[in-house]
């Protein structure tokens, strides 16, 4: 079954520290990886997402995520947070023209 | 940058009432989504349509629930009679290129 584990539900940082967010996911052939962002009561931004290729992918605001397939992660980095990235994120798994299945979650708040 | 829109933002009901959520896409696109997520929990899959018809529907989609695109522009959910169970943020998603599904900003349903 298809299936996205977020093990963290919720995670502080301390503005201008580096942040990992983690993702792992279960698919029975090579998923389409995706993270999105969530600010309270708004829609679903796209931060990225990874088809095939480099598995070092680049995406908006400054976050990056590294597919790897022996660990069947896709987990999101930051080098440096900012108080306006404490929002809730989400990673997602598909395919060609299928649904997405998204994990639970994981609520960043960033500390002054 | 063209975006999926969605109307009402918020909508309050009541129990057995019906309710028609109702999504622009973006233009061109081709491949439509209805999600949901319930308060405080992750976005589920409801329903996927291609070419007038349902692609593929999740076990939450049962017989209450309906999508229609009525004209070329409008992608619509309907439920037929609301139950307390149904409020929820529900996101429509179009699919364009590189298989990214963009969202819209969701309508807030709340069943009283």
């Amino acid at each position: 079954a298809q299936s996205v584990t977020q093990p963290d539900i919720h995670i502080t940082v301390s503005e201008g520290a580096s942040l990992e967010l983690r993702c792992n996911y279960s698919y029975g052939a090579t998923p389409y990886l995706f993270w999105y962002v969530q600010s309270p009561g708004q829609g679903l931004q796209l931060l990225l997402k990874y088809f095939s290729g480099d598995t070092l992918v680049q995406g908006i605001k400054g976050f990056e995520a590294e597919f790897k397939r022996s660990q069947s992660s896709f987990n999101l980095r930051k080098p440096s947070v900012h108080w306006s990235d404490a929002a809730e994120y989400f990673c997602a798994v598909g395919a060609s023209f299928q649904k997405l299945v998204f994990g639970t979650g994981t609520r960043l708040l960033v500390s002054p | 940058e063209p975006e999926v829109t969605q109307t009402p933002s918020h909508q309050v009901t009541q129990m057995g009432q019906e309710v028609i959520l109702r999504c622009v896409p973006i233009s061109n696109h081709l491949y439509f989504y209805w999600y949901r997520q319930i308060l405080g929990q992750k976005v589920e899959f409801l329903v996927s349509f291609y070419n007038n018809e349902i692609s593929e529907k999740s076990e939450i989609f049962d017989d209450q629930f309906s999508v229609e695109r009525p004209d070329g522009s409008n992608f619509t959910l309907k439920i037929r009679s609301t139950k307390l169970e149904d409020s929820a943020m529900y996101f429509c998603a179009s699919l364009g290129s590189q298989e990214t599904q963009y969202f819209g900003p969701g309508t807030r349903l709340l069943v009283l």
